[in-house]
């Protein structure tokens, strides 16, 4: 069984560029959720896809979107970079959406702004 | 508005004794509270869970207390190992629809041996 995994590891942008971060889910997860944790801090909600629909969102603005495939693959765009947005990006697989299913992380990508 | 709380950054316990890390919430409609613990450069791992329906939820050396009265809950871990020492996070939820899970801000345990 392979677990969640995430590319790349680190990433160093520029104010103003555009990201893109990718997420492969735990065979047979269906659920993807993005969260954003900011140093010192606990992860923040950003969204969550459920079969290749947006279904939830955090309070993170619009130049946060999102994408999953049918193979339930997903990514994490940002535009308009801001150096608030250095974090670590993490996402977790689920087998459905309710708050009961077990979430399962990837190590995460190291997202600086400079 | 931070909803879920934890108040001890760090919290150093000797091996073999007790370690207790609290938590609190404000939103009563958490309904599903989870412990995850982190080591650096990994995703945080689920380590045990509770429903609102009970007070409390054991598994091996963890087990989690939740009192609603009071909006708090603990993680035990007992005997406490090196292979503890971690980030451990405490989340909540409510256990239907797409709710998100809300996180505390950590608290660094560390096992001295």
């Amino acid at each position: 069984e392979t677990g969640v995994t995430q590319s790349p590891t680190h990433l160093i942008k520029t104010r103003g560029q555009q990201v893109t971060l990718r997420c492969s889910s735990q065979s047979g997860h269906n659920t993807v959720s993005w969260y954003q944790q900011a140093l010192g801090q606990g992860p923040q909600f950003i969204f969550q896809y459920y079969r290749e629909e947006e279904n939830g969102r955090g309070n993170f603005p619009p130049r946060f979107s999102g994408l999953q495939f049918p193979n339930y693959s997903s990514e994490l765009n940002v535009n308009a970079l801001e150096l608030d947005d250095s974090a670590l990006y993490l996402c977790a697989s689920s087998l459905g959406t309710a708050g009961s299913y077990e979430q399962y992380f990837g190590p995460g990508t190291r997202l600086t702004v400079t | 508005d931070q909803q879920v709380k934890q108040n001890s950054p760090s919290l150093s316990v000797q091996e073999g004794r007790i370690s207790i890390l609290n938590c609190d919430y404000t939103n009563s409609m958490f309904d599903y509270f989870l412990w995850y613990k982190k080591y650096p450069a990994e995703g945080p791992t689920f380590l045990i869970s509770i429903s609102s329906i009970k007070d409390k939820n054991e598994d091996g050396r963890f087990t989690v207390f939740l009192n609603k009265s009071a909006k708090h809950l603990s993680l035990h871990i007992v005997p406490s190992q090196p292979g503890d020492s971690a980030v451990y996070f405490c989340a909540a939820s409510l256990n239907f629809g797409n709710e998100k899970l809300t996180f505390g801000t950590g608290t660094r345990l560390t096992i001295i041996p």
